[in-house]
């Protein structure tokens, strides 16, 4: 069985701060791991996805994550926050013999940026 | 392109009551899904559509929950009767065939059962 671990359901830097999202998982196989954020009012957009190549995997926004095997996690970071980066972020994990659509989330952690 | 739609956007009823959410996923898409967030817990897999096929339905909660793709086009989840814990906000996500295909989401219906 797979599950998601999201350490923080709340998240607060400044602007301009290093923005670091943390996430564990668990997993029986090599697993895909994924980001998502959700703004206000919208639906999940994708952030980025690790599908075992590179272990750093850089997306839209200036984020990356990086896939630890030894530590089963995959960390969200970006150097340098900014005000439009408010809000919710879901890591996610899904068995690559399956469909990459059924995926199991963490609980989410909502970042909030002050100026 | 035009996004996956979900209508609507928002949806309160009574207990007992009947409710059928919408999804129109992005044109050409074969995949669909529908997941569910209740409030403060986790994003849970429903169901996958391939065309009109059910993939895959091991997270619908229980038997009064129905979903449908007629056609392979849009789809409907019907909850017969609500109850209180069916709360929460429905999303449904589309993605094309081929396997590394991302999933576009749509905004989600929030629903509430009083």
């Amino acid at each position: 069985a797979q599950s998601v671990t999201q350490l923080g359901s709340h998240v607060s830097v400044s602007e301009g701060a290093l923005v670091l999202l943390r996430c564990n998982y668990s997993s029986s196989v090599p697993p895909y791991l994924f980001w998502y954020v959700q703004y206000p009012n919208q639906g999940l957009q994708l952030l980025l996805k690790y599908t075992s190549a590179a272990t750093l995997v850089k997306g839209i926004n200036g984020f990356e994550a990086e896939f630890k095997k030894s530590e089963t996690s995959f960390h969200l970071t970006k150097p340098s926050a900014h005000m439009s980066d408010a809000a919710e972020y879901f890591c996610a994990v899904s068995d690559p013999r399956g469909s990459q659509g059924n995926l199991i989330f963490g609980k989410g952690t909502k970042l909030s940026v002050k100026p | 392109e035009a996004g996956v739609t979900q209508f609507p956007s928002h949806s309160v009823i009574e207990k007992g009551q009947t409710v059928t959410l919408r999804c129109d996923p992005i044109s050409g898409h074969d995949n669909l899904y529908w997941y569910r967030r209740v409030m403060g817990k986790e994003i849970k897999f429903l169901l996958h559509f391939v065309k009109e096929s059910k993939q895959d339905e091991s997270g619908m909660p229980n038997n009064r929950f129905l979903a449908e793709r007629t056609g392979g086009t849009y789809s409907t989840l019907k909850v017969q009767p609500a109850e209180l814990e069916d709360s929460g906000v429905y999303f449904c996500a589309s993605s094309q065939e081929l396997r590394d295909s991302p999933l576009h989401f749509g905004n989600g219906t929030r629903l509430t059962v009083t």
